[in-house]
């Protein structure tokens, strides 16, 4: 397998655009994270994912952003408008069903929003 | 809300000494992880320790786990170049599924 692919890996835009990440998760994994990352506020979980199905999205700052997942291989998360502060890295991660088992990352894509 | 708080933020020691890192987090785990991130890469899974363990090690990585504090230590031995990166502690929290992550250690080993 060849890991969590995400796409892209650089974005810029101007404010106000609509943006789209998306990520692979790997083949088999039945969890799916989006986390996002800026030197501020660390690593920061939006929503995460069980067989599909959002779970708990309590980390999504604001309505702009939002989550889908409409199958097994494909997610993706979308801002819109965007906005300045939503510059950072996404990351995209999966995990396998069973407990104690540990999380695999993509690469990430790193978003400026100017 | 971040669940693990690592320290310290940054450490910075000669190459070949002994690099050691701290977690501190919130509420009860099934359990701990450390990860490391290398500048503008992802995040990867370096060691877990499960809740009812205490000690684990992994070539020259040992993590300990109190569970009565809520802390945990990632030890290096013998830093090399290669392991300045930035590491994460994460905690795999009981009441649901999510794995939450502190800010991280950034370590610089100095040749």
């Amino acid at each position: 397998d060849a890991g969590v692919i995400q796409s892209p890996r650089h974005e810029v835009t101007e404010m106000g655009q609509e943006v789209t990440l998306r990520c692979k998760p790997i083949s088999g994994h039945d969890y799916l994270f989006w986390y996002r990352q800026t030197m501020m506020r660390g690593l920061e979980l939006l929503i995460y994912f069980n067989n599909n199905v959002p779970i708990d999205d309590s980390g999504m700052p604001e309505d702009r952003f939002s989550a889908k997942m409409p199958n097994a291989s494909f997610s993706t998360l979308k801002i819109q408008p965007s906005e300045p502060r939503d510059s950072a890295v996404y990351f995209c991660a999966s995990s396998p069903w069973e407990l104690n088992t540990e999380a695999f990352f993509g690469q990430g894509t790193r978003l400026t929003v100017v | 809300s971040q669940q693990g708080e690592e320290d310290p933020q940054a450490l910075s020691i000669q190459e070949g000494e002994n690099a050691t890192m701290n977690c501190s987090y919130k509420t009860s785990i099934n359990n701990l992880q450390w990860y490391r991130q290398n500048s503008g890469r992802g995040l990867v899974h370096l060691i877990l320790i499960r809740s009812n363990e205490r000690e684990k090690h992994s070539g020259r990585l040992r993590v300990t786990l109190d569970t009565s504090k809520k802390s945990s230590s990632l030890l290096i031995t013998a830093s090399r170049a290669a392991d300045t990166a930035s590491y994460f502690c994460a905690t795999h929290l009981n009441r649901d599924d999510k794995i939450i992550f502190g800010k991280g250690t950034r370590l610089h080993i100095l040749p």
